[in-house]
């Protein structure tokens, strides 16, 4: 079954500290995405990136970067120099590529706050 | 290219009534999904579509939840009898085949069942 899981429900920091957001998967396909969205206190899921399963290579995007690693099936996610607008619930999710509904299974989310 | 709508933003009923939300998914796309999220949870799907056809529903979409996709364009997802425990976000996104399964979000309609 496909699951993901995400075991920080809340993370509270200081602005400009880094922070590391954990996500752990579990599926039985060989071929998968894994995503991770934002979800700001307006409530609107922004996304942040995909990934599929034949790429592990890291990818880092300004203060963003994440680590795939498919020996522990981890997908992390660390924002540096977190800023008070880093403040939000972010999610991990994770879509099989059987089939053609492409449904994303969904972490509870890590509410991360940033405090001035 | 506004991206995915959704309407109403939110919607009040009384524990009984039908409501209906409308969802338009970015022009080009073929696939729209619905998710609902409570507070403090993830989204959980409830059904996809593929152009017109309703390809799969969740077993969370009970025989009050009908969903329709008419000319493979926008969508409506009716809940008929509103019960409290429907009370929640209801999320619309589309994707496209070539953009690797990154499906796009609307701002939800939040739905409060007093």
């Amino acid at each position: 079954a496909q699951k993901v899981t995400q075991a920080q429900t809340e993370i509270s920091v200081v602005e400009k500290e880094d922070v590391t957001l954990d996500c752990v998967y579990e599926t039985r396909d060989t071929t998968y995405y894994l995503f991770w969205y934002k979800q700001p206190p307006s409530g609107e899921l922004v996304f942040l990136i995909r990934r599929n399963s034949f790429d592990e290579q890291n990818e880092i995007s300004g203060r963003y970067s994440w680590n795939f690693q498919k020996s522990t099936s981890s997908f992390n996610f660390t924002i540096t120099a977190s800023q008070v607008v880093d403040s939000a619930v972010y999610f991990c999710a994770l879509s099989e590529n059987a089939g053609n509904n492409r449904k994303l299974i969904w972490g509870l989310g890590t509410s991360l706050a940033v405090n001035p | 290219d506004t991206g995915v709508s959704q309407n109403p933003r939110h919607k009040i009923t009384k524990r009984g009534q039908n409501v209906t939300f409308r969802c338009d998914p970015i022009s080009e796309h073929n696939r729209l999904y619905w998710y609902r999220q409570t507070l403090g949870q993830g989204p959980e799907f409830l059904t996809y579509f593929q152009n017109e056809a309703q390809l799969e529903k969740s077993r969370l979409l009970s025989d009050r939840f009908s969903a329709e996709r008419p000319k493979g364009s926008f969508s409506t997802l009716e809940i008929q009898r509103t019960e409290q425990g429907d009370s929640a976000m209801y999320l619309c996104a589309s994707s496209n085949l070539g953009t690797n399964n990154e499906q796009f979000f609307g701002p939800g309609t939040r739905l409060t069942v007093l």
